[in-house]
C-alpha cells in the first residue's frame, strides 16, 4: 500500500491550460504539504494544509489553489499555466498535534509522495 | 528565519570509499528537527533519518552515519565503504518545532560514486 500517492506522475500540457494535481494519503496524518522542486533541484515548500485548514501558503501565485476536501486529500489545481510552472511537484504528509497548543509537539516526520513531473510547453 | 547550507554541490568518490557530506543550520529556536533525505535518479525522496535539538547521540544505521554537533549547527552524513546505489541527491533539511511545520531544505549535494 503506498502511504503517499500522487497522480498523475507526468503531466505535459501547453501554457494556458488548467490542470490539476491530486494526493492521498493513508497515514492518518493531520498535516498535508505541497512542495516544489525546480530545475536546479531546489525542493521549496508552497502550501501546507492541517485537518482542512490551509496554514502555510509560501507566495505563492493566485493561480496556484489547493483544495483539502478531508484531511487524506490535498489536491494541486494549477490555472493559465506558464512555461516557468514546470517542474516536479511533491505531496507530503506529517502528523503534528493541534496549533492551539504550545505544549512540545513531537513531528513524527514526513513521508513524501513519488512526485509529479509537470511539463509545460 | 531558518536556513540550510549544503556547502558542497558535487561529490565523487570512487567506490568503496568513505565519504561526507554537510549540513550547516541556522534557526533561532531551541526545538528543531533535522532530516537527511536521498533522492535517487528515479526521482522519489527517500527519508533517511529525522533527529530532535534534544538529542545528540550520533546515529549508526548500517553503513550510513550521522554527526549532530549543537556547537557547530552541524549535522553531518557519512557513508562508509560507498556503493554504487549510493549514487544520489541528498537533502538536509530543518523543520522548527513552535512555527509552522514546514521543511526547510538545503540544496543538494549530488553524490556520485564511480565504480
Amino acid at each position: 500500500d503506498t502511504a503517499v500517492s500522487q497522480t498523475p506522475k507526468y503531466l505535459v500540457t501547453q501554457m494556458g491550460n488548467d490542470k490539476s494535481i491530486k494526493c492521498e494519503q493513508n497515514l492518518g496524518h493531520d498535516t498535508m504539504y505541497w512542495y516544489k522542486q525546480d530545475s536546479k533541484k531546489f525542493l521549496k515548500i508552497m502550501f501546507s494544509y492541517n485537518n482542512k485548514e490551509l496554514i502555510i501558503n509560501e507566495t505563492v501565485p493566485n493561480r496556484f489553489s489547493p483544495k483539502s476536501p478531508d484531511k487524506a486529500h490535498l489536491n494541486l489545481h494549477i490555472n493559465s499555466l506558464e512555461l516557468g510552472d514546470s517542474a516536479v511537484y511533491f505531496c507530503a504528509s506529517s502528523q503534528v498535534r493541534s496549533r492551539s497548543t504550545r505544549i512540545h509537539r513531537l513531528n513524527y516526520g514526513y513521508t513524501f509522495g513519488s512526485g509529479t513531473r509537470l511539463t509545460v510547453v | 528565519a531558518q536556513k540550510v547550507t549544503q556547502a558542497q554541490t558535487e561529490i565523487s568518490v570512487v567506490e568503496k570509499e568513505d565519504v561526507t557530506l554537510d549540513c550547516v543550520y541556522e534557526t533561532r529556536d531551541t526545538t528543531y528537527y533535522l532530516f537527511w533525505y536521498k533522492q535517487p535518479p528515479s526521482g522519489e525522496l527517500v527519508f533517511l533519518i529525522r533527529r530532535n535539538s534534544f538529542d545528540e547521540q550520533n546515529e549508526i544505521s548500517g553503513r550510513y552515519s550521522w554527526n549532530f554537533q549543537k556547537s557547530t549547527s552541524s549535522f553531518n552524513f557519512t557513508i562508509t565503504a560507498s556503493q554504487v546505489v549510493d549514487s544520489a541527491v541528498y537533502f538536509c533539511a530543518l523543520s522548527e518545532n513552535f512555527g509552522n511545520e514546514k521543511l526547510t531544505f538545503g540544496t543538494g549535494t549530488r553524490l556520485t560514486i564511480i565504480p
